[in-house]
């Protein structure tokens, strides 16, 4: 069975620091991986996914993730963070052959300090 | 603008009432799912559709009941709420098939509170 563990709560940084949210996961062959924002009082709003290729994928808002399967991880980073990207943060895994199910992290809410 | 509609956007119920949480999308979508969101338990499937007609079981399925009869509508019925359904429902779809996995596209929520 596949699984998702996000080690971080609660992350704090500085507007204009750079972020980084770490993803595990936790499946027998090449995953699905996505990274979602939700902010307050909204659902969940997909910023990247990663199916194959690049490790390296580009998403909207400026994020990016690496995918690195020595280390079964998907970090989400961003260089430069904006006040704005306060919000709680979702890394999900998928099964081929699962018919788009994904399993979720328990989320990473992010404060951003001016 | 093409989405997910959930109605009511939040709903107080009395403990043992019936509530049937509605969700309909028009990206004409073959796979919808529910979840509810918990404080400290994150994102919990429910139930599943993989296409008009099926439906599936997710992680916490008790207490919930789902049907399909067509593509756009995925309703979620409780049959007889109890308190510890106290939740944030949220319904998805993607454009998945069976060995594909595309990503889901969210409503914005049903606050449910059984008292």
């Amino acid at each position: 069975a596949q699984s998702v563990t996000q080690p971080d709560i609660h992350i704090t940084v500085s507007e204009g620091a750079s972020l980084e949210l770490r993803c595990n996961y936790s499946y027998g062959a090449t995953p699905y991986l996505f990274w979602y924002v939700q902010s307050p009082g909204q659902g969940l709003q997909l910023l990247l996914k990663y199916f194959s290729g690049d490790t390296l994928v580009q998403g909207i808002k400026g994020f990016e993730a690496e995918f690195k399967r020595s280390q079964s991880s998907f970090n989400l980073r961003k260089p430069s963070v904006h006040w704005s990207d306060a919000a709680e943060y979702f890394c999900a895994v998928g099964a081929r052959g699962n018919a788009g199910k994904s399993t979720f992290g328990d989320g990473t809410t992010l404060t951003v300090k001016p | 603008i093409a989405g997910i509609t959930q109605a009511p956007t939040s709903q107080i119920l009395a403990a043992g009432r019936r509530m049937t949480l509605r969700c309909t999308q028009d990206m004409r979508h073959n796979a919808m799912y529910w979840y509810r969101q918990d404080l400290g338990l994150g994102l919990r499937l429910i139930h599943y559709s993989n296409t008009a007609g099926t439906t599936g079981k997710g992680e916490v399925p008790d207490g919930y009941s789902v049907s399909r009869a067509n593509t756009d509508d995925f309703p979620l019925t409780l049959a007889s709420a109890v308190p510890s359904q106290t939740s944030v429902y949220f319904c998805a779809s993607s454009d998945s098939v069976a060995e594909e996995n595309q990503p889901q596209h969210f409503g914005d929520g049903t606050r449910l509170s059984i008292l």
